[in-house]
């Protein structure tokens, strides 16, 4: 699987937008952009994912850099239950395998 | 609720004795995939099953490691002869195509 960096923290203040980072260099044509958030003491949840072009949806905004190798999510108005380690993943849906590789993730810590 | 449910959420037991996790999926969802995760690491593939068929099983799931998933209904994990290092959050998650719900996962503290 297509690797993902990202920074291990970072913290914003609440009420503030929060603009998380993800770099991918070796992302290929059919890789899907997905990210996920894990709060403290539950399973993973689907946050936004996208190919090509920004998408956005009630959770958040994701912007795609028009080479792909770097992704932004965006956070419009961070508020404390939006602290959670999220994590950046690639998903190639050409070759039918279905599973997520997670790596380490951004811990976001919101401050009041 | 119809979210993914997992049971026991908590299971405490001693080394060298089995234990067996029951994960329920969300109703209709044709796939199935069990993760384990320990602390201040993310969630690591173990298994995944399309209906009934267990179509990929990772490296780190040893001969210790069994999973089913019967009528392609919900899904079991046993480990058998629990060691120390097998202390985790085992996560479970299904879809029918597309993004994954998680449950809230089983702890095991292996003493």
């Amino acid at each position: 699987d297509a690797k993902t960096t990202q920074p291990n923290s970072m913290e914003s203040n609440e009420e503030e937008p929060v603009h998380l980072p993800c770099n991918h260099s070796t992302i290929s044509g059919t890789d899907y952009i997905h990210w996920y958030r894990q709060l403290p003491s539950q399973g993973p949840e689907y946050v936004i994912h996208g190919l090509t072009s920004n998408v956005n949806n009630r959770m958040a905004s994701l912007a795609i850099a028009e080479d792909r190798k770097s992704s932004t999510l965006i956070l419009h108005r961070a508020t404390l239950r939006d602290a959670a380690v999220y994590y950046c993943i690639l998903r190639d849906r050409g070759d039918g395998n279905e599973k997520l590789t997670f790596g380490t993730g951004t811990r976001l810590t919101i401050i009041p | 609720d119809t979210g993914v449910s997992q049971d026991p959420r908590h299971k405490i037991t001693k080394r060298g004795q089995n234990v067996t996790f029951r994960c329920d999926p969300i109703s209709e969802h044709n796939r199935l995939y069990w993760y384990r995760q320990t602390l201040g690491q993310g969630p690591e593939f173990l298994t995944y099953f399309q209906n009934e068929a267990q179509l990929e099983k990772s490296r780190l799931l040893s001969n210790r490691f069994s999973a089913e998933r019967p009528k392609g209904s919900f899904s079991t994990l046993e480990i058998q002869r629990t060691e120390q290092g097998d202390s985790a959050m085992y996560l479970c998650a299904s879809s029918f195509w597309g993004e994954l719900f998680f449950g809230e996962g089983s702890r095991l503290t292996v003493l």
